[in-house]
């Protein structure tokens, strides 16, 4: 009921295009759903996050989108480049147990030139 | 986001020995403080959780006299492989956290390899 779910695994899209990662999870009691970007020997780093009151929550090319019934939450990057070829990681907390971070197993992406 | 440091960056060691690795919330206290380690290809994975001034709570199947970790200050947390083998060369990675959930950042992490 902890997991986190994550696909594709791997992911490669062309500069300009759609890249697209999902999630899924089966704990109710998350609240807090974050996405965090990783590049090669970095930490990660807080890309977007949103709770289950909203549906979508969008900055700037990075959008989510949430379906509370279907438990599911997805990241889109629109107009992808080079520059954001890294890790991605989805991941689910809840308030009520410490905040600890839930993590999916990871989306690597690569965008061409 | 907040500024956090780890020292080392990287570290090799031989088998047997102990290495400190330190993690440094530099603009904001951490009440808790996360370790995870991370292997190539794969996600985070949770070591233990503390909050300054007490012990650290372990996840299942995290040895705790073997990694041990200490959380003196709201900025400034410790983790240390004690008798490092070639088995615990990871990836480590602090994530000081304040009160709130959207307050969690994540440290640039320290490379250990053990020959």
């Amino acid at each position: 009921q902890q997991q986190v779910k994550q696909s594709p695994q791997s992911l490669i899209v062309q500069k300009g295009g759609i890249s697209i990662i999902n999630c899924a999870y089966e704990n109710t009691a998350f609240d807090y759903f974050p996405w965090y970007q990783q590049f090669p020997g970095k930490g990660p780093a807080l890309l977007i996050a949103i709770r289950p009151d909203v549906s979508e929550k969008k900055e700037g090319r990075f959008t989510i989108s949430f379906n509370k019934s279907a438990k599911q939450f997805s990241l889109h990057i629109m107009d992808s480049q080079p520059g954001d070829s890294a890790t991605y990681f989805c991941a689910a907390s809840m308030s009520t147990s410490g905040s600890r971070l839930t993590f999916g197993e990871g989306t690597q992406l690569t965008v061409n030139p | 986001g907040a500024v956090v440091s780890q020292h080392p960056s990287w570290v090799i060691c031989k088998s047997g020995t102990s290495v400190k690795i330190e993690c440094r919330s530099l603009d904001f206290q951490a009440t808790t403080m996360f370790w995870y380690r991370q292997f190539p290809k794969q996600s985070l994975m949770l070591m233990a959780t503390s909050n300054e001034g007490s012990k650290a709570t372990y996840e299942q199947g995290v040895e705790k006299d073997k990694f041990l970790i200490n959380h003196a200050s709201l900025t400034l947390s410790t983790l240390t492989v004690t008798s490092a083998h070639p088995e615990d060369s990871s990836f480590y990675i602090c994530s000081p956290k304040g009160p709130l959930q959207e307050t969690q950042y994540f440290g640039p992490g320290t490379r250990l390899l053990v020959l």
